[in-house]
């Protein structure tokens, strides 16, 4: 399984909802990222866990709060995001922070709109 | 600051050679990722230079000079499924921090 999963595909929001994006791996890779991505943009980064701890947070403000319940799996909560949110969110996977591969595997990206 | 450089478009017809260029300066440097981009999908791996030289992977090569902040991904035999984007990334000044360039379009004409 060289896959990396995420859930929902597409999701639409108001700016006064709650909502989470959850990415899954099976590859047992110790570090999980979140990355944004607009139109015809390259992704930026968000957050990295390294073992299940939070290792970056590129100054993204609080209503994106990221969560790793387990080495598999990485959350990201959303809640009174603005219209200027509405982007594609990518989670990815590398095998070893210590310095060893450093491939990201990336997931197909969550579509995020909020009105 | 991080500034990375790579052209926005290149057209070239199947079969040819196209060389993609970057160039960066980076606070910190680890290492420098290519990964290509088809519209609508998520980037996939080409390859990954530490050390300076040429890495050669079947119809994809990438270079590196870390004394030039530069590097180049070059892809020969061209086929039309290699119309995507191309994004360089240097990991910077921390593990895992990628900083991606802007992308380069690659246009494969038959």
């Amino acid at each position: 399984d060289t896959e990396v999963t995420q859930t929902p595909k597409h999701l639409v929001m108001g700016m006064t909802n709650k909502k989470s994006l959850k990415c899954e791996q099976h590859m047992g890779h110790r570090a999980m990222y979140w990355y944004k991505q607009k139109a015809k943009k390259p992704p930026e980064l968000m957050f990295v866990y390294s073992y299940e701890k939070l290792s970056i947070n590129e100054s993204v403000p609080s209503r994106f709060s990221p969560e790793c319940p387990n080495s598999s799996l990485l959350n990201l909560h959303l809640h009174a995001l603005q219209p200027e949110d509405s982007a594609l969110y990518l989670c990815a996977s590398s095998q070893d922070p210590s310095g060893g591969a450093r491939e990201l595997f990336f997931g197909e990206g969550s579509r995020l709109t909020v009105l | 600051g991080q500034n990375i450089d790579q052209p926005t478009e290149m057209t070239a017809t199947e079969g040819a050679i196209v060389q993609i260029n970057c160039t960066y300066q980076t606070s910190g440097f680890n290492g420098l990722f290519w990964y290509q981009q088809h519209a609508g999908e998520a980037p996939t791996f080409l390859s990954y230079n530490v050390l300076d030289g040429l890495e050669e992977k079947g119809r994809f090569s990438s270079f590196l000079s870390r004394s030039k902040g530069y590097s180049y991904l070059l892809l020969k035999e061209l086929q039309m499924k290699d119309s995507a984007s191309y994004l360089c990334a240097p990991e910077t000044d921390s593990w895992g921090k990628l900083q991606f360039g802007a992308g380069t379009q690659v246009v494969v004409t038959p």
